[in-house]
C-alpha cells in the first residue's frame, strides 16, 4: 500500500545548526510530495512541495528534493532558528485515483537558543 | 487570504453526548476533509467530501458521521462521544484532484471526552 515513513522525534538542535528530517515513501504511480509544518497551537500549513521527480521544493530556507530512485523527500535547512520549533509532517498525494493525502507520523523539532 | 475556520478550539464533553464540530472555508473549494491527529500516529482521515451532499469514508470512520449541506461548510458529528475519541480534530479543504492536492487546514478543535 501507500505509506510515508519519517524519522522519529523529537529532534533537538541548537540555533544555527543544520537540520535534516528524513522521509521515505511507498506509492503506486507518481505522487506529489509535501512537507507541512504545525506550529504550537495551530493547524498544519504547507511548507513546501514537489510534484515530480528531481523537483526541489523550497521555502523559508527549507529545501527538499523529490528523489524517485530512493523514494525519499528529506527536509533540510542550513541554519535553524528558535522560531522553527514545530512539528513537521511529510506527506504524499496521489494525483490520480483519489483525493487522499497520506501523512507521516510527524517529527517534533526543538531549537534551543 | 485563504481561510478555513473551525468553530470551536477547545471542547469538553461527557461520554454519550452528541458532539458537533463545524468547519467553514471561504475559498470555494470542492473538497473538504476531517482528520484526527494523535501523537505518534500523524493524521488519519475520518471522512471527506468532494461535493455538496457527497461524502466518502476515510480510514477511521467508525463512530463518526458528517454533513455537507453547503459547499463552504463541512460538519463532523460524534453521535455518542466516547473517551477514545479524545483527540485533536483538523478540518481541511482543497481544489479538485487535478490540482496537486495541497491542503488548507483550520487551526484544529481539541476535544476532551470525560
Amino acid at each position: 500500500g501507500n505509506s510515508v515513513t519519517q524519522m522519529e522525534g523529537p529532534v533537538t538542535l541548537s540555533e544555527e545548526a543544520f537540520l535534516t528530517i528524513n522521509c521515505t515513501y511507498t506509492a503506486t504511480g507518481y505522487p506529489s510530495l509535501f512537507w507541512y509544518v504545525q506550529y504550537p497551537g495551530e493547524g498544519l500549513q504547507l511548507l513546501l512541495k514537489a510534484t515530480k521527480a528531481d523537483d526541489k521544493g523550497s521555502n523559508k530556507g527549507f529545501e527538499a528534493t523529490y528523489r524517485k530512485e530512493t523514494t525519499s523527500f528529506h527536509l533540510e535547512k542550513g541554519s535553524v532558528q528558535v522560531s522553527d520549533s514545530a512539528v513537521y509532517f511529510c506527506a504524499l498525494n496521489l494525483n490520480t485515483g483519489g483525493f487522499k493525502t497520506i501523512f507521516g507520523a510527524g517529527t517534533r523539532l526543538f531549537v534551543k537558543a | 487570504d485563504v481561510k478555513v475556520t473551525q468553530s470551536s478550539r477547545y471542547l469538553v464533553k461527557r461520554t454519550g453526548e452528541k458532539v458537533f464540530l463545524e468547519c467553514v472555508q471561504d475559498m470555494d473549494h470542492e473538497n473538504m476533509f476531517w482528520y484526527r491527529q494523535d501523537p505518534g500516529l500523524g493524521l488519519r482521515l475520518i471522512y471527506f467530501s468532494y461535493d455538496v451532499k457527497m461524502k466518502e469514508k476515510g480510514d477511521i470512520p467508525e463512530g463518526y458521521s458528517v454533513s455537507r449541506e453547503k459547499k463552504e461548510r463541512f460538519s463532523l458529528i460524534l453521535e455518542s462521544a466516547s473517551t477514545n475519541q479524545t483527540s485533536m480534530y483538523l478540518c481541511a479543504s482543497s481544489l479538485p484532484e487535478r490540482n496537486t492536492g495541497e491542503l488548507f487546514f483550520g487551526e484544529g478543535s481539541r476535544l476532551t471526552v470525560l
